[in-house]
């Protein structure tokens, strides 16, 4: 069973179109990341979040960290065919070395 | 490039045989991970070093699996007598200690087949 909860397990959308993704926990987090994966390869860091309510934008994408700091959101405005890919969630509880319990990630299409 | 880098990238093997695969994480980098990530799931979390000392492993690891990082620098994951159930994309990452310690930079992963 996974620590974090990823929703939707799949997006299927048209470039131009919007979506979100949510990360959900009981547990409350030190500091969550939000990762893209490609077929093949290693995660890619996008953006860590660590303060309550905190939101932070990259281009595109904007991140949420809910206040009670158990989950997160992911937003991307005017999706394009190179925002494809699985998106990970993965957070840090206050009582581990650092290790990562991630999410089982959001595959997300986007066509031209 | 100074990421972290892995090696190999893909390993077929047979049922039985021992495998063993390294991470060369980013060089100021005193923390290290590894994680397994089969089809269809997030990477789990294996093993932690700090420097050349491994401070956590997860129940995951049976007495199959041993991690060194005889340096404080690049680390070794040995599989003794792979099973089928090993088959899985085997993840590297690295982290500093200061600043956001959390902050992880993966490697592009050994995929493993076991036949």
């Amino acid at each position: 069973t996974q620590l974090l909860e990823q929703s939707p397990q799949f997006l299927s959308i048209q470039e131009g179109e919007n979506l979100t993704v949510y990360c959900n926990s009981s547990s409350v987090f030190s500091s969550l990341q939000w990762y893209r994966q490609e077929p093949g390869e290693g995660p890619v860091l996008l953006v860590t979040v660590v303060t309550g309510g905190e939101v932070k934008k990259l281009k595109r994408l904007t991140f949420q960290f809910g206040d009670a700091r158990k989950d997160s959101s992911l937003h991307i405005t005017a999706a394009q065919p190179g925002d494809t890919g699985l998106y990970l969630c993965a957070g840090v509880t206050t009582d581990s070395w650092g290790k990562l319990q991630f999410g089982a990630g959001t595959q997300v299409v986007v066509t031209p | 490039d100074t990421g972290v880098s892995q090696d190999p990238r893909h390993k077929i093997t047979k049922r039985g045989q021992n495998v063993t695969f390294r991470c060369d994480p980013i060089s100021e980098h005193n923390r290290l991970y590894w994680y397994r990530q089969t089809l269809g799931q997030g990477p789990e979390f294996l093993t932690y070093f700090q420097n050349e000392a491994q401070l956590e492993k997860s129940r995951l690891l049976s007495d199959r699996f041993s991690a060194e990082r005889p340096k404080g620098s690049f680390s070794t994951l040995e599989i003794q007598r792979t099973e089928q159930g090993d088959s899985a994309m085997y993840l590297c990452a690295s982290s500093p200690t200061s600043g956001s310690s959390s902050e992880q930079y993966f490697g592009p992963g050994t995929r493993l087949t076991v036949t």
